[in-house]
């Protein structure tokens, strides 16, 4: 089975840009994984921000951003607030499993 | 709205069973892909698995820690997904999720409020 790698914790100043990868022990991150991002808070339900590699929701902040990157995926995050500071998951489709990454602890300090 | 209701959470043994649903209203569930999803007490998401939709023939996928022991399956005409559960692990132990997969015109990614499953003696 594919592992997914995410950076385990990061840390973005307020205002700040960050940029969260989501790797495939296969190979390059393409398109064809059908990217998503999904962002939890202590306590609460999963939100899923991207979809698709690049597509947004009608909730989702417009400082969060996905894209291919280096052959990962990418989420951005411009401009940081204090309300991003949250665990972060990307999963990836492998020909119909779906496999989440081990997530990215995101600090806003 | 979209909304997804999941239940039938309990306090199993191991080697037990344990059925799972969701029921889901505020879309046409019949055209959409369903998974399950799960998080284990302080830990990260797990997929658990997937069923299609009547176009693809209700096929399923696991992942490989549940395969052979959990099987999913739908009724479009109650709205409704499940997960049965077998020969249940304490590793089983988790909250478990039902998140709405595509359609061939709307993403997925819409997540009920879970249900918890906690396999012990």
């Amino acid at each position: 089975q594919a592992v997914v790698t995410q950076e385990p914790s990061l840390t973005v100043s307020p205002g700040g840009t960050v940029t969260l990868t989501c790797g495939s022990s296969t190979g390059a991150v393409t398109s064809g994984h059908w990217p998503y991002w999904f962002q939890q808070k202590p306590g609460q339900v999963p939100r899923t921000l991207i979809y698709d590699t690049t597509n947004k929701y009608s909730w989702t902040p417009a400082r969060f951003s996905g894209s291919l990157l280096g052959g990962k995926a990418a989420l951005t995050l411009s401009g940081a607030q204090p309300e991003d500071e949250a665990d972060y998951y990307c999963w990836l489709s492998y020909m119909g499993l779906r496999v989440f990454g081990g997530g990215t602890k995101l600090t806003v300090l | 709205d979209v909304q997804l209701v999941e239940s039938g959470g309990d306090l199993v043994q191991p080697g037990g069973s344990l059925r799972l649903s969701c029921a889901v209203s505020g879309f046409t569930f019949s055209d959409h892909y369903m998974d399950w999803v799960r998080q284990a007490p302080g830990k990260g998401l797990e997929w658990v698995g997937r069923i299609r939709n009547k176009e693809r023939s209700y096929t399923t996928e696991y992942a490989a820690s549940v395969k052979g022991r959990f099987t999913i399956s739908r009724d479009d005409s109650k709205n409704s997904l499940y997960l049965q559960m077998n020969s249940l692990k304490t590793e089983d132990t988790a909250v478990y999720f039902c998140v709405r997969g595509h359609s061939n015109s709307s993403p997925g990614g819409y997540w009920g409020q879970g249900t918890l499953v906690t396999v012990s003696s």
